[in-house]
């Protein structure tokens, strides 16, 4: 069966960094196109970033883009979402998702928790 | 790119029937078919319920509908269950090739 799973969250200061990754399995990870979205405590989804089966292209949210980098490695089915100059408002769960049909997301992870505090 | 435009909050009594909306703008709701739904029951992660604006995937119960009309689609629970009680969230693809989440809309069974 399909299964994601994030590691990687943790608390972090103000302007650092964290480096995401999401495990993935049960099915072909180089046949699909995947993507991080995250949840405020409390907030609603926010989706962030777009990385194509080749890795190009690649979209990001205006809200991470020049901070964040998203990439994969198809021989080891991850995916990794690095996260630079980390403000508070980056605070949430961080979920990985599998890509189906065009911007569907049709597998999630469980969630990982960055929380960016002093 | 702002959020889709959903109500807070909905509730109905069970058997009932429930829609949520999901406002968006001539630059994505109103101009592709690529509108999901998700189901968010609490401390979870999300589901799909709908995908490009009225296909159930398989196992979703078809009490589950979906609809677009111009820039706002809508989502219909009938035959309201106990254990429909989650937050929705739509999402749609826009023209600066990003997605947009709605708000989110929190449904309670009475």
């Amino acid at each position: 069966q399909v299964q994601l799973v994030e590691s990687g969250g943790g608390l972090v200061k103000p302007g650092g960094s964290l480096r995401l990754s999401c495990a993935a399995s049960g099915f072909t990870f180089s046949d699909y196109y995947m993507s991080w979205i995250r949840q405020a405590p409390g907030k609603g989804l926010e989706w962030l970033s777009y990385i194509s089966s080749s890795a190009s292209p690649i979209y990001y949210a205006d809200s991470v883009r020049g901070r964040f980098t998203v990439s994969r490695d198809n021989a080891e089915s991850s995916l990794v979402l690095q996260m630079n100059s980390l403000r508070a408002e980056d605070t949430a769960v961080y979920y990985c998702a599998r890509v189906w049909r065009s911007w569907v997301f049709d597998y999630w992870g469980q969630g990982t928790l960055v929380t960016v505090s002093s | 790119q702002s959020a889709l435009t959903q109500p807070p909050s909905v509730s109905g009594s069970p058997g009932q029937s429930v829609t949520i909306s999901c406002t968006g703008t001539s630059s994505d709701v109103g101009s592709y078919n690529r509108v999901s739904w998700y189901q968010q029951p609490p401390g979870t992660a999300p589901k799909l319920m709908i995908y490009e604006v009225s296909i159930r995937p398989s196992g979703v119960p078809d009490r589950f509908s979906g609809s677009k009309s111009g820039n706002t689609a809508s989502l219909t629970i009938s035959g309201l269950q106990a254990e429909d009680e989650a937050d929705y969230y739509c999402s749609s693809y826009t023209s600066s090739n990003t997605l947009v989440f709605g708000g989110g809309t929190k449904l309670t069974v009475l």
